[in-house]
């Protein structure tokens, strides 16, 4: 079945450095990439994502890219802040249908060290 | 952005009783809705699929019987834990998508726990 391969589970930066989160996915006709973040006891808000007919998208500190060919796709943050610590989850749509059934990676504790 | 309002944040129940949470779409119709089960420092399950006006889809090992879904209007879909069990204790996520199918936008989550 469709599986998200998330990677690391726990990443710890210096204020300042950037983070990158990494996920590989099985299912080829997957064509929508979101990444979520997910403060404590709260539920996960949409921070960017991207369709597989790009390979790059940016959002001020924020971006995103996407290998098709080799089936991953990564979050970078650069200039990271203490606020930007939390849980940060990629997922894939489901064979480019609904974009709300989605198949969430296992998450990334990220905590960024003032 | 879109808004996804759920109900309650919290509830604290005792075994054997039931318990409803609500999912709203504020400003936008859900054509379908989502409702995941997320258990502590673990990933999001999805647990159903609903569609305004039709029987939800469950997930393979999802009881039907126990979470009863009801999605009668463009705006709402419930989620009942039917005769709870502690092992029902978990943080349960609603999800909907517009007509546009563009994205998901999530509710804040409910934490429920079965006394």
């Amino acid at each position: 079945g469709e599986n998200v391969e998330q990677h690391p589970s726990t990443l710890s930066v210096q204020e300042g450095d950037s983070a990158v989160i990494k996920c590989t996915y099985s299912d080829s006709a997957s064509n929508y990439f979101p990444w979520y973040k997910q403060e404590l006891g709260k539920g996960p808000q949409l921070i960017i994502d991207i369709r597989s007919n790009v390979g790059e998208k940016k959002d001020q500190r924020i971006a995103v890219t996407l290998n098709k060919t080799a089936k991953h796709f990564s979050l970078h943050i650069t200039e990271t802040q203490p606020e930007d610590s939390a849980v940060y989850f990629c997922a894939e749509g489901e064979h480019g249908g609904s974009q709300g059934n989605l198949i969430f990676g296992k998450g990334t504790k990220l905590s960024v060290k003032p | 952005g879109a808004v996804v309002s759920q109900h309650p944040s919290w509830v604290i129940c005792k075994s054997g009783t039931s318990v409803k949470i609500e999912c709203r779409s504020l400003d936008f119709q859900a054509t379908t809705m989502f409702w995941y089960r997320q258990f502590p420092k673990q990933s999001l399950m999805l647990m159903a699929t609903s569609n305004e006006g039709s029987k939800a889809t469950y997930e393979q090992g999802v009881e039907k019987d126990k979470f009863l879904i009801n999605h009668a209007s463009l705006t709402l879909s419930t989620l009942t834990v039917t005769s709870a069990h502690p092992e029902d204790s978990s943080f349960y996520i609603c999800s909907a998508t517009t007509e546009l199918n563009t994205e998901a936008f999530f509710g804040q989550g409910t934490r429920l726990t079965v006394v």
